[in-house]
């Protein structure tokens, strides 16, 4: 069965570090894979998303991941946080059946530090 | 362009008692998606429809919920009775029919049952 993980249901880090959120996805088809973000009290926002083209994929607010088959990954990086980044993040993968659903991931809370 | 639109963004109700939700999508968009997110978890799709018909509600626990989609464009959702267990964010979301085609959410329903 489709699933994905995301590694830290909780990551910290300081005000203009490197982010980095961890996805690994199981799937038997090419993936396509999402980022989304959600902001207190309020729904889903796309950051990103891979549908096979190129392997680096880049998304609003200065985010990007990396697509690799070899490792079954889906990592969302970006090289400085700001405070307002602060968030919760999904990370999800398009259902092998026919209806176009997501699989989701259960999410990490990026806390930043000032 | 306007954004899938939810109401009420809160509701208090005690156990025994209904409840609805409702849901306009983006305009042209023919697919939508009743979620539940329980605190600290990933979005679980209740009912996908496509047009007016249920493309999948193998996860709507029928003998409480109910949705329904008439004329392909808004949307409601009902318990009735809820339980404590129902407590959670209710998330309307609608896409273009299609493997590329992201999901937009609308902002949620934050219901709490006492």
């Amino acid at each position: 069965a489709q699933s994905v993980t995301q590694l830290g249901s909780h990551v910290s880090v300081s005000e203009g570090a490197l982010v980095l959120l961890r996805c690994n996805y199981s799937s038997s088809v090419p993936p396509y894979l999402f980022w989304y973000v959600q902001y207190p009290n309020q729904g889903l926002q796309l950051l990103l998303k891979y549908t096979s083209a190129a392997t680096l994929v880049k998304g609003i607010n200065g985010f990007e991941a990396e697509f690799k088959k070899s490792e079954t990954s889906f990592h969302l990086t970006k090289p400085s946080a700001h405070m307002r980044d602060a968030a919760e993040y999904f990370c999800a993968v398009i259902s092998e059946n026919s209806n176009y659903q997501l699989i989701w991931g259960a999410g990490t809370k990026l806390i930043i530090k000032p | 362009e306007a954004g899938v639109a939810q109401s009420p963004r809160y509701k208090i109700i005690e156990k025994r008692q209904s409840v609805a939700f409702w849901c306009n999508p983006i305009s042209g968009h023919a697919t939508l998606y009743w979620y539940q997110q329980i605190l600290g978890q990933g979005p679980k799709l209740l009912i996908q429809f496509q047009n007016n018909g249920v493309v999948d509600d193998s996860q709507l626990p029928k003998d409480r919920f109910s949705a329904e989609r008439l004329k392909g464009v808004d949307s409601t959702l009902k318990i009735q009775p809820a339980k404590l267990e129902d407590s959670a964010v209710y998330l309307c979301a609608s896409s273009l029919l299609g493997l590329y085609y992201e999901q937009y959410f609308g902002p949620g329903t934050r219901l709490t049952v006492t």
